[in-house]
């Protein structure tokens, strides 16, 4: 099986503008969560979803946002892009319905950088 | 919420020799406990689980055990080789994942 899938792998971008990412998860797999991990944080959740719903959401602010389509790939976007943005945002997904459920596969991430 | 506490940061040991890395969590609820490796590069990588039923765990040179009174959980590595270099996270599950802060494992040969 194939798995978790991230495009691109590197972007650039400057400050103020926005970035979409995209994540294809394992087949089979329903479930996909969000992270970001940077040097001074970590890792940090930044939401699930199952059945294109929004099932968590972690503590970021609302220039965050994601979505799940009905064949489960999902996309994450960062509007008004910040310096501090820069990370690697990082996809996994699940079979179960939830992150508490299944064990959760990651893929090798997307590294933003924010100019 | 959740809070995941991972120590040491760093860890060096010797080819052959044992590692341990601890992990502390705060939610008594939290019921689900894996352990992730993560190489230069890539994703983080599933090493070992533990559920809250269980005390300890063995997969080969790996190994996870258990204290729910205590809220702590210790990954452990025997006869560790150079390929074992990497960083390790430990987690934690209630409403989501709750990662501690990694290791650095290095392994001289």
């Amino acid at each position: 099986k194939a798995g978790v899938t991230q495009t691109p792998r590197y972007l650039i971008k400057t400050r103020g503008q926005q970035v979409t990412l995209s994540c294809s998860p394992i087949s089979g797999h329903r479930s996909v969560s969000w992270y970001q991990q940077t040097p001074g944080q970590g890792l940090q959740f930044l939401f699930e979803y199952f059945s294109e719903t929004q099932r968590n959401k972690g503590n970021f602010p609302g220039r965050f946002s994601g979505r799940q389509f009905s064949n489960s790939r999902s996309e994450m976007n960062v509007s008004t892009l910040e310096l501090g943005d820069s990370a690697l945002y990082l996809c996994a997904s699940s079979a179960g319905t939830s992150v508490r459920q299944e064990t959760q596969y990651f893929g090798p991430g997307t590294r933003l950088l924010v100019l | 919420g959740e809070n995941v506490e991972q120590h040491p940061s760093t860890l060096s040991v010797q080819e052959g020799d044992s590692a341990v890395i601890k992990c502390t969590y705060s939610d008594s609820a939290s019921n689900y406990f894996p352990w992730y490796k993560q190489e230069l590069g890539k994703g983080p990588q599933l090493i070992i689980d533990i559920r809250s039923n269980v005390g300890e765990k063995k997969d080969q040179r790996i190994a996870v055990t258990l204290n729910k009174t205590a809220k702590h959980f210790s990954l452990h590595i025997t006869e560790t080789q150079p390929e074992d270099s990497a960083v390790y996270f430990c987690a934690a599950i209630l409403n989501d994942m709750r990662f501690g802060a990694g290791t650095r494992l290095t392994v001289k040969p």
